[in-house]
Order: C-alpha cells, then structure tokens, then sequence
C-alpha cells in the first residue's frame, strides 16, 4: 500500500499562500495523488488531484516532485474560510481512498 | 441539483436498535460509498457499490449492510447496534472517467448508540 505522510497542524496568514507538504514515498507508477479538504464537521470536499505534471485548478495548485515521492499542495492566497483539515490520499485501487490523519490548516486574520 | 444528500442527519439509537442511513445521489453516478469518521481521525470505507445491484466491503465492513436497488440510492444499515458503532457516517459517489475517481460528499449522519 501506498502511504502518505503529512504534518499534523500548520497555520498560515490570511492572504498569504499556504504550502501543504506530503510525503508517499512508496507511491507506485499508475497512482494518482488526491488531495481533499474537510471543513469543520462537513462531508469531504475534492480539491485536486494529479499523476506525474503539476495541476491547477480555481482553487489550488498541485506541484509532484519528478520522483513523484512527494507533493505541495498550494493556496495561493489564502483566507479564512480555508481553515479545514487537508487529506493527501494516494489511491491504492479505484475502490479503496484511505484518509490518513490530515493536516489541520488554520488560517490567521 | 441537490448534489448528495443522507438522511436522518442525526440520530440516538440504544443498543441492540437497528436502523437504516439513506444516500441519495442526483448526479447519476455509478459509485457510491459509505464511510465512517470516529473523532480526530480520517475516513474509513465501509462498504461500496461499483453499480446498481451489486456492493462490496471495505476496510471496516462487520456489523454492517448495504443495498443499492436503484442507481440514485445506496442504503446503510445497521442491524444491531453497538456503542462501537457511534460515529459520523459518510455517504459519497463518483463517476468513472478515465480511470480517475473524483468522490463527491453528502453532509453525513451523527449516530450516537447508547
């Protein structure tokens, strides 16, 4: 199985970007890497995924390094209604999404 | 498009209860799935269904079970239940394209058993 490793809380400015690492240093050729946020007691909401290029869409950036061993998820400008908890999820089969701990972001005024 | 929904919202069950969770999707998705989240950790599956008419098991699957009749709805059920159980539980669905599975999220379902 392929796992992911990330920080357990990180803060950041309101404005500023926020840079959320992850680590899936067993991550195999044909995974993706997912990345999902969890807003207070909501349902999980997709962020943005990738396989080996860098993505962006309207709410973030992803950036997988070339060994593909890890990867930043980036909001470019962040605010407060980002304070989630963000999940890094490497799929092992199309049916199995394993959420690990997450990475608690607090957003600051 | 009222995207995915689950009812109840909330719920107090006593040990040995039975009840069932309602998911309902209108995005017509072939996948859909029911997780669980106990406080302070991730999702876990519980069970999954690839189509309608046919389900699966997930990672924690025992003490549960799961029918999908129509392709818009996948119930839950539990049919004795556990203090172990209490949990938020989470209904999601995805299409399948290309290989990728991006999941939508209903709100979920609190069950406290006592």
């Amino acid at each position: 199985d392929a796992k992911t490793t990330q920080p357990p809380s990180m803060d950041c400015a309101e404005g500023r970007a926020a840079n959320l690492p992850c680590n899936h240093s067993t991550i195999s050729g044909n995974e993706y890497v997912y990345w999902y946020r969890q807003i207070h007691s909501q349902g999980p909401q997709y962020i943005i995924h990738g396989l080996k290029n860098n993505e962006t869409n309207e709410m973030a950036s992803l950036i997988i390094t070339e060994d593909r061993k890890s990867s930043t998820l980036i909001l470019p400008h962040a605010t407060l209604r980002d304070t989630a908890v963000y999940y890094c999820i490497v799929r092992v089969t199309k049916n199995d999404m394993r959420f690990g701990a997450g990475t608690r972001l607090t957003v600051k005024p | 498009n009222a995207g995915v929904t689950q009812t109840p919202k909330f719920r107090v069950l006593k040990t040995g209860q039975s009840m069932t969770l309602l998911c309902a999707q209108d995005m017509n998705h072939e996948y859909m799935y029911w997780y669980r989240q106990d406080p302070g950790m991730g999702l876990r599956l519980i069970h999954y269904s690839v189509g309608e008419g046919t389900t699966a098991k997930g990672e924690v699957p025992d003490g549960y079970n799961v029918s999908r009749l129509k392709k818009q709805n996948f119930l839950l059920g539990l049919e004795s239940a556990a203090p172990s159980q209490t949990s938020v539980y989470f209904c999601a669905s995805s299409y399948r394209l290309a290989g990728v599975y991006e999941q939508y999220f209903g709100p979920g379902t609190r069950l406290t058993v006592t």
